[in-house]
C-alpha cells in the first residue's frame, strides 16, 4: 500500500460545478498538507498549504485536513475551464521530505 | 523575482549513453531538491540539498547517477549509463531555509531510445 493514495482520474465536470478532490494517507507523522496545480509539460505550483487539521480557504479553493480519518481534501467552486490540469496533493512530517499523490487528472468543460 | 530555471528542456538519448541536467533555483534559496516524476505519477525525491551538502540521498540510485551543487548555488544531475527506465520528467525544487513552500521548476523531459 502506497503512503498517499489518490484517485488518478480522470475527472470531468461542467464550467461552474464545484469539484471535489481527494487523497488518503497511511502515516500518522504527516502534518503538512499541500495542494499542487500541474499544468501539461509545467512543473507542480502550490495551490494550498495547511498545517495539521482544519480547513483554509483562498478565493475559489478550499482545503481541508481531517487527521483522525487520514483524509484530505481539496475543493474547486465555481469551477473554470482554466482549472483544468493535474491536482497532486503533498504531504510531509517535517516540511522536507514530501510524498506526493499520482495526481488526479482535471478536465473542466465550457 | 525569476523562477527555478531548468536546462534543457527535452533531451533524447539512446540507451547507455551519458545525460545531464542543469538547474538554478530561486536566489536565496539554501534548499535545493531533485525530483523523479515518471507519466501519471507524483514527483519522488531523489536528491536534497541544503547549501552544497547532499542530506538525503538516499534514494538516488547511486550506481549510475549522482549529482552536486558546487558552491551551493546551480545544481547538476547526471545519468550515466542511461538505461531505458530512466525515461521520465527531471524536476528540480528550491526552498528558503527553514523550507516551507517548495518552487518548482519546469521539468526536463528525458527520453531514453
Amino acid at each position: 500500500q502506497k503512503e498517499v493514495e489518490q484517485d488518478p482520474g480522470p475527472l470531468s465536470v461542467p464550467e461552474g460545478a464545484i469539484v471535489s478532490l481527494n487523497c488518503t494517507y497511511s502515516n500518522s507523522a504527516f502534518q503538512y498538507f499541500m495542494w499542487y496545480r500541474q499544468y501539461s509539460r509545467k512543473g507542480p505550483e502550490l495551490l494550498m498549504y495547511t498545517y495539521s487539521s482544519g480547513n483554509k480557504e483562498d478565493g475559489r479553493f478550499t482545503a481541508q485536513v481531517d487527521k483522525s480519518s487520514k483524509y484530505i481534501s481539496l475543493f474547486i467552486r465555481d469551477s473554470q475551464p482554466s482549472d483544468s490540469a493535474t491536482y497532486l496533493c503533498a504531504m510531509s512530517a517535517n516540511n522536507n521530505d514530501m510524498r506526493f499523490g499520482a495526481g488526479t487528472r482535471l478536465t473542466v468543460k465550457p | 523575482e525569476a523562477g527555478v530555471v531548468q536546462s534543457p528542456r527535452y533531451k533524447i538519448i539512446e540507451k547507455k549513453q551519458p545525460v545531464a541536467f542543469w538547474c538554478n533555483p530561486i536566489s536565496g534559496h539554501n534548499t535545493l531538491y531533485w525530483y523523479l516524476q515518471n507519466l501519471g505519477q507524483g514527483p519522488e525525491l531523489l536528491i536534497r540539498y541544503e547549501n552544497e551538502e547532499a542530506v538525503d540521498d538516499s534514494q538516488l540510485p547511486k550506481d549510475r547517477f549522482s549529482a552536486e551543487r558546487l558552491k551551493g548555488v546551480d545544481s547538476t544531475l547526471k545519468i550515466q549509463p542511461a538505461e531505458l527506465g530512466d525515461s521520465a520528467v527531471y524536476l528540480c525544487a528550491s526552498s528558503l531555509d527553514p523550507p516551507r513552500e517548495q518552487f518548482f521548476g519546469p521539468g526536463t523531459r528525458l527520453t531514453v531510445l
